[in-house]
C-alpha cells in the first residue's frame, strides 16, 4: 500500500491564483481530512469528509473548497490564494477503527 | 471537544525514560486518549490510544489515572531519533467521525 499520497510537495503560488491539492489513499478508508500547519503551530482541521460524496467544514474553511467524489481521493481546491494561506496542508485518512494515517505534506507559499 | 494542556518543551538525555504529561479536565465519557508524533517536515504519525489504565506496545506506555483528567505518555529509553513533537488529542471514536484539535504539542529535543 502507498498509503496516503499527496501531491505537489512544494508549490509556490502567486496572490489571486488558484490551484488544487491532490490527496490519494488506497486503504478503502471512509474519512478523509485536510489540515494546515503554520510555523510552529499544531493542525488546525480545514475540511473533511466521511464518505464519497459528503464533506463539511472543519475549523478555518474559508478561502477552500473539496470534493469527493471517489472514495479514494480528496482534493482540496484553492480559490484565489492569499499571502495568509501560506502554511504546510496535511491530508490524512482514517477507518472507523483505526487513527489516522497522514500524507507527507504540501508545502504552499503564496507571494 | 476536550481541550487539552501539555508542555511546550522538554530536553531529555539519551538513554533517559522520558515522561509527558497531558491535561484534558473536561474529557468526557466516551472519548480515548490519542498520542501523535511529528517530526520536522513530516506528517503526524500515530504512537498510541488508550481509555483507562495502562497501554502499552512497541513503542511507548500510555498511563491514565482512574479520573481520567490527565494522562501521561512514557517513552522508554530515548534515542536522538525520538525528537520530535508530540501531540495528545481527546476524541469520541464510537460516533463515526469526530473533529479533533492538534494544540501545539510538546517539542522534545533528546540530547546526545
Amino acid at each position: 500500500n502507498a498509503g496516503v499520497t499527496q501531491t505537489p510537495k512544494f508549490q509556490v503560488l502567486k496572490t489571486g491564483q488558484s490551484m488544487t491539492l491532490q490527496c490519494a489513499q488506497d486503504m478503502n478508508h471512509e474519512y478523509m481530512s485536510w489540515y494546515r500547519q503554520d510555523p510552529g503551530m499544531g493542525l488546525r482541521l480545514i475540511h473533511y469528509s466521511v464518505g464519497a460524496g459528503i464533506t463539511d467544514q472543519g475549523e478555518v474553511p474559508n478561502g477552500y473548497n473539496v470534493s469527493r467524489s471517489t472514495t479514494e481521493d480528496f482534493p482540496l481546491r484553492l480559490l484565489s490564494a492569499a499571502p495568509s494561506q501560506t502554511s504546510v496542508y496535511f491530508c490524512a485518512s482514517r477507518d472507523r477503527v483505526h487513527e489516522q494515517y497522514f500524507g507527507p505534506g504540501t508545502r504552499l507559499t503564496v507571494t | 471537544l476536550a481541550k487539552t494542556t501539555q508542555p511546550i518543551s522538554m530536553d531529555s538525555y539519551e538513554g533517559q525514560e522520558v515522561n509527558i504529561t497531558c491535561s484534558h479536565n473536561n474529557i468526557a465519557t466516551n472519548d480515548y486518549i490519542t498520542w501523535y508524533q511529528q517530526f520536522p517536515s513530516q506528517g503526524p504519525r500515530f504512537i498510541i490510544q488508550g481509555y483507562k489504565t495502562k497501554v502499552t506496545n512497541e513503542v511507548a506506555s500510555l498511563f491514565i489515572p482512574a479520573d481520567r483528567k490527565s494522562s501521561t505518555l512514557s517513552l522508554p529509553r530515548v534515542s536522538l531519533s525520538d525528537t520530535a513533537v508530540y501531540y495528545c488529542l481527546v476524541g469520541d471514536k464510537t460516533g463515526g467521525y469526530q473533529k479533533v484539535t492538534f494544540g501545539t504539542g510538546t517539542k522534545l529535543q533528546v540530547i546526545p
